[in-house]
């Protein structure tokens, strides 16, 4: 089961910022979060991760609160096309074995024009 | 910039026949991974490589689902006999190593009749 809780969906503004919420209250100190997003019918597309700092990139900014017990994501300017399911995903930051990702069911954001 | 590329990108069959999906990594990832992906639902790990060597295969359903990854380059997924309940979305993901940032691709949609 995924380790995280976000909510179905949301509607953002074009031109505004979108805000993505992210509930990981049993994240432990060795693990990541990510964030991917996938547009209909498309593979998933990385967004950007952290483990307790703040990180931004040419994509999105990922604020992630000290307790490490939730983040957000922000994307500072929405698009028509950032309209997609947003993941929220925890891993392990070690290596050394099985690593694969497990999904959630994702926000489904859209951008209304 | 360097994509992950899976080929067919869509396929029809019908039940109880045989069905193959592609996949080339990124060039140099030496981790490669197959999920699949049922509509309105978040990808599922399937298999993961490292190089030629199956490290996690806990989900793949051995009866009939096998996957290949002999020079540990690009990767074949089968399955024989397919069902009705394996129309899917098939993708396939890579990272330069274990741990590291997953890339997928575009995926490859099944639809068995």
């Amino acid at each position: 089961d995924a380790k995280t809780t976000q909510p179905t969906s949301m509607d953002c503004a074009e031109g505004r910022a979108a805000n993505l919420p992210c509930n990981h209250s049993t994240i432990s100190g060795n693990e990541y979060v990510y964030w991917y997003r996938q547009i209909h019918s498309q593979g998933p597309q990385y967004i950007i991760h952290g483990l307790k700092n703040n990180e931004t990139n040419e994509m999105a900014s990922l604020i992630i609160t000290e307790d490490r017990k939730s983040s957000t994501l922000i994307l500072p300017h929405a698009t028509l096309r950032d309209t997609a399911v947003y993941y929220c995903i925890v891993r392990l930051a070690g290596g050394g074995g099985a690593d694969g990702l497990t999904f959630g069911k994702g926000t489904h954001l859209i951008i209304q024009p | 910039e360097a994509e992950v590329a899976q080929s067919p990108r869509y396929k029809i069959t019908e039940k109880s026949q045989a069905v193959a999906f592609w996949c080339d990594p990124i060039s140099g990832h030496a981790t490669l991974y197959w999920y699949r992906q049922i509509l309105g639902q978040g990808p599922e790990l399937l298999v993961q490589f490292q190089d030629e060597s199956v490290v996690d295969d806990s989900q793949l359903p051995k009866d009939r689902f096998s996957a290949e990854r002999l020079k540990g380059v690009d990767s074949t997924l089968k399955i024989q006999p397919a069902e009705l309940g394996d129309s899917a979305m098939y993708l396939c993901a890579s990272s330069m190593r274990l741990a590291e940032t997953q890339y997928f691709g575009p995926g490859t949609r099944l639809l068995v009749l």
